[in-house]
Formats: C-alpha cells, sequence, structure tokens
C-alpha cells in the first residue's frame, strides 16, 4: 500500500541547474496536485492535474512545469533554479468524489 | 482569491489541558478539512466537514463548521504529547463550477503538548 511516493527526499540544487521532481501514486486516482509549503504560509498550489494529458496552473506555477502522460506519474519540472524556489514540496491525489487529498511524504529542495 | 486565516500560528500547552484552534474566512466554502502534519512527513486528512453547522468527534477532537461554511474550529480535550504536530484547515469550494478538489490552506498551527 505505497500511495503516494516521492522522490527525492531532499536536494540541494545550484542557482541555475535544473531537476525534476517524481511523483507516483498507486491508487488510480483521477486528480493529482503539487504543492510548496514555506513556514508560516500553509501550503501553496503549483498546478494540478485531473487526469492523463490534462494539466493546469494552480496559484502560484511561475519557474515550474509539469506533465501528466499516465495516471500514475506527475513530475514537477524545475528548470532555473531560484532562491526562491527553496521550499518543501508536496504532491497529493484524490479520487473523483472524494473530499480528502493522500500526500506524498514531500521533498525538502534548497537552491544555493 | 480566497483566504483562510488560522490562529493561533502558535500553540504551547500542558498535558491535560484543552484547546482550540480556529480558521476563518470572508469566503464561503463548499468543505472544510483538517489535516495533522509531523516533521518530515506529508499531512495526512483528519476529517471532513461539509455541512453549515456539522459537528464530527474523533475521539478528543471535536470539528465544527460554521453555519454560515465560513469557519471552521477544531477543539482537543485533554491533550497528550502524541497531539503535537502542525495542524491544517483547508478549504474546498466548487465557485464558478467545479474546483477539481483544489484546496484553499490555511496558515497552520504549531501545536506543542508538554508532558
Amino acid at each position: 500500500n505505497a500511495g503516494v511516493t516521492q522522490t527525492p527526499k531532499f536536494r540541494i540544487l545550484k542557482i541555475g541547474q535544473s531537476m525534476t521532481l517524481q511523483c507516483t501514486q498507486d491508487m488510480n486516482h483521477n486528480y493529482m496536485y503539487w504543492y510548496r509549503q514555506d513556514p508560516g504560509m500553509g501550503l501553496k498550489l503549483i498546478y494540478y492535474s485531473v487526469g492523463a494529458g490534462i494539466t493546469d496552473k494552480g496559484e502560484v506555477p511561475n519557474g515550474y512545469n509539469v506533465s501528466r502522460s499516465t495516471t500514475e506519474d506527475f513530475p514537477l519540472r524545475l528548470e532555473l533554479a531560484a532562491p526562491s524556489q527553496t521550499s518543501v514540496y508536496f504532491c497529493a491525489s484524490i479520487d473523483r468524489g472524494r473530499k480528502g487529498y493522500t500526500f506524498g511524504s514531500g521533498t525538502r529542495l534548497t537552491v544555493v | 482569491t480566497q483566504l483562510l486565516e488560522q490562529s493561533p500560528q502558535f500553540l504551547s500547552i500542558q498535558e491535560g489541558e484543552n484547546l482550540t484552534v480556529y480558521c476563518n474566512s470572508s469566503s464561503v466554502f463548499s468543505s472544510l478539512q483538517w489535516y495533522r502534519q509531523e516533521p518530515g512527513e506529508g499531512p495526512v486528512l483528519l476529517v471532513t466537514v461539509v455541512t453549515g453547522g456539522e459537528v464530527k468527534k474523533l475521539k478528543r477532537l471535536t470539528f465544527q463548521f460554521g453555519d454560515a461554511r465560513k469557519d471552521s474550529s477544531l477543539h482537543i480535550t485533554a491533550a497528550q504529547p502524541g497531539d503535537t504536530g502542525l495542524y491544517l484547515c483547508a478549504g474546498g469550494s466548487n465557485a464558478g463550477g467545479t474546483s477539481y478538489g483544489k484546496l484553499t490552506f490555511g496558515q497552520g498551527t504549531i501545536l506543542t503538548v508538554h508532558p
């Protein structure tokens, strides 16, 4: 019963580098989300997807990109890392009609 | 833009005390969820309330959704050290059609219960 799996757990990037945060769920959920969590700020929605091939911007999408080629996978891409992207990133999923997210355990990213 | 104001931001209490965390907004939400998060982990759903005035109990935790569906509270009775963690409220909205499950989160309340 893996649920939502995120990799890596920790990563340090230099300014201008790129990376992909991986997210996989094995619950056949339609809806998937990427949030970032900063101290005292709650969680802010970056991108979301309602199914394979369909993605849309959330509240804070600048500097990020996503794709959804399969129901299971929803990777988040950072093209040119900036210090403002230092944060903890959470992937979540939900089955359509259900009312609670299942979250991954997060990726702590530091950009120096 | 919908906002959820959560208070207090920090709460430090002794074991056995009672506490209440508040979540307020000027916007109406179709549902209100409460999550608990431990260090190094993702938030875990505690409860979802969907009806104005609804009250749900989960052992020593009592959750209430305001009559106008703009606010919610979490009350913990006889807090224990195991209750320590970050508590997050999150509102769902169907304004303008389907929201696709998107949530608006409060800033969180860091609760520390001392033995």
